[in-house]
C-alpha cells in the first residue's frame, strides 16, 4: 500500500509567491516522523524539513515551512518567497516508528520558478 | 560537497559486466542506505546496514550485492545486469534511531547514475 502520496506531479510558480506542495501519508504508528527533500538536476537530495508525530507546532526553516495536520494524515510544505533556484523535485517521506529502517518517499512532485 | 560521496558519478555498463558502486561518508553515522531511482517512480530502498550489519534487503535479485567493510564505506557489486536496472543509485547514511520521532533525516550522495546496455 502506498504510503506517501504526492498528487501534485509538476506545480508552476511565480518568482517571489508562495506555493504549497501536497503529502498525505499513511501510518497506523504513533510515532513517525515526517521530511521534505529537495532533489535538483545534479541529483543529489537535500534534506529540508522534518516534522515528528508529537510535535505540536508546525515546522519551520528559513522560507520552509511545514503545514502539519495530523488528523487528516497531511503534511504539506510551503516555500515562501519563490527563487529561481527552487526549481527542482520535492520528495515527502516518512519513517515510522515501527519500522525506522524504512524511510519511504513519495512519488515527488517537480516544481518549476518561473522569473 | 555533501558528507556522502558516491562514485562513479555515471557508469555504463554492458550486461555481461561485473562493476562497483562505492559510497563513503565521515558523518559518523551508523546506518547506510542504498536506493534506486527509477525514472517516475518512487524511490526504492534496497538495502540497510546498521552498524555495518545488513538488517534489510528489500526483495533485491541477487545481481546486487552489498558489501559494507565498515560503518563508513558501502558497496553495491553489479554483475549480469539487465537495461531494465538502468537508474540513479543513490546512497545515504544516518545515525540510528535511537527513540521516537527522532529527527534523524537522512544524509544522501548525489548517486551514480547507471546505464546498463
Amino acid at each position: 500500500a502506498q504510503k506517501i502520496t504526492q498528487t501534485q506531479p509538476g506545480m508552476f510558480v511565480q518568482e517571489k509567491e508562495a506555493v504549497t506542495l501536497d503529502c498525505t501519508y499513511d501510518t497506523s504508528d504513533q510515532s513517525y516522523g515526517l521530511f521534505w527533500y529537495k532533489q535538483p538536476s545534479s541529483g543529489e537530495m537535500i534534506f529540508l524539513i522534518y516534522q515528528g508525530s508529537y510535535d505540536e507546532q508546525n515546522a519551520t526553516e528559513g522560507r520552509y515551512s511545514l503545514n502539519f495536520q495530523k488528523a487528516r494524515k497531511s503534511a504539506n510544505l510551503v516555500i515562501s518567497a519563490s527563487q529561481l533556484g527552487d526549481s527542482a523535485m520535492y520528495f515527502c517521506a516518512m519513517r515510522e516508528g515501527s519500522n525506522n529502517n524504512d524511510m519511504r518517499f513519495g512519488a515527488g512532485t517537480r516544481l518549476t520558478v518561473k522569473p | 560537497e555533501t558528507g556522502v560521496t558516491q562514485t562513479p558519478r555515471h557508469l555504463v555498463m554492458g550486461m555481461t559486466n561485473k562493476k562497483s558502486l562505492k559510497c563513503e561518508q565521515h558523518l559518523g553515522h551508523n546506518a547506510m542506505y542504498w536506493y534506486k531511482q527509477s525514472a517516475k517512480k518512487p524511490l526504492e530502498l534496497m538495502f540497510v546496514y546498521n552498524f555495518k550489519e545488513q538488517t534489510e534487503n528489500n526483495s533485491v535479485p541477487s545481481r546486487f550485492s552489498p558489501e559494507c567493510p565498515n560503518s563508513s564505506h558501502l558497496f553495491l557489486h553489479l554483475h549480469t545486469l539487465q537495461p531494465e536496472d538502468s537508474a540513479l543509485y543513490l546512497c545515504a547514511s544516518s545515525p540510528t534511531w535511537t527513540g521516537p520521532s527522532a529527527a534523524y533525516g537522512y544524509t544522501f550522495g548525489s548517486g551514480t547514475r547507471l546505464t546498463v546496455v
